[in-house]
């Protein structure tokens, strides 16, 4: 079974300041890894996705991901937040080698940024 | 291309009457798949599809019900309301191992 745990249900950083968010993940097969996020009253967005080609994935706004399988980790960074970051990111897990399985989410970080 | 539409946004019921959530696609998407939202939960799922004619349970299936006849069309139904089913309701559908894309949800209250 595979899982997902986000450490830090919340997170507050100073406008300009590094964002770290954490998520590890649990999988018994080589897993696909994804970061969603989401603005208040909407629907998810995709942010990045790891999906076994390079361990350092970019996505939009800045953001970026590091997939580290000996600490089963996957976090979350951005070096300069900005006040528009400000929303609730998922984690989520599914497995590379069957196509047709759901994602597992984590339970999400609601990032907060301040001026 | 509309991505992945669902309809109500928001609904009202009363304890015990039934109601479907619409979910529809465009994009030829084999897998769809149905979530629900509560606070401090994340998204759970309830029930899924990797084709037409072939659903499972998810996580949290009990008192709903899904099919799927055609490749675009995913309903979730509710038999009858209950207020623990008050919930955001997201489907989301994917092709192969690629990210989902999400509908902007159903937002649901059962007084």
């Amino acid at each position: 079974a595979q899982s997902v745990t986000q450490l830090g249900s919340h997170v507050s950083v100073s406008e300009g300041a590094l964002v770290l968010l954490r998520c590890n993940y649990s999988s018994s097969v080589p897993p696909y890894l994804f970061w969603y996020v989401q603005y208040p009253n909407q629907g998810l967005q995709l942010l990045l996705k790891y999906t076994s080609a390079a361990t350092l994935v970019k996505g939009i706004n800045g953001f970026e991901a590091e997939f580290k399988k000996s600490e089963t980790s996957f976090h979350l960074t951005k070096p300069s937040a900005h006040m528009s970051d400000a929303a609730e990111y998922f984690c989520a897990v599914s497995d590379a080698n069957q196509a047709g399985t759901a994602l597992i989410f984590g339970k999400g970080t609601t990032l907060s940024v301040s001026s | 291309n509309a991505g992945v539409t669902q309809t109500p946004k928001f609904q009202v019921l009363k304890t015990g009457q039934s109601m479907t959530l619409q979910c529809a696609q465009d994009m030829n998407h084999e897998y769809m798949s149905w979530y629900r939202q509560d606070p401090g939960m994340g998204l759970r799922l309830i029930h899924y599809s990797v084709g037409a004619g072939i659903t499972d349970q998810g996580e949290v299936p009990n008192g709903y019900n899904v099919s799927r006849s055609t490749t675009e069309d995913f309903p979730l139904r509710l038999l009858s309301a209950a207020p623990s089913q008050t919930s955001v309701y997201f489907c989301a559908s994917r092709m192969g191992g690629y990210g989902y894309t999400f509908g902007s949800g159903t937002r649901l209250t059962v007084v």
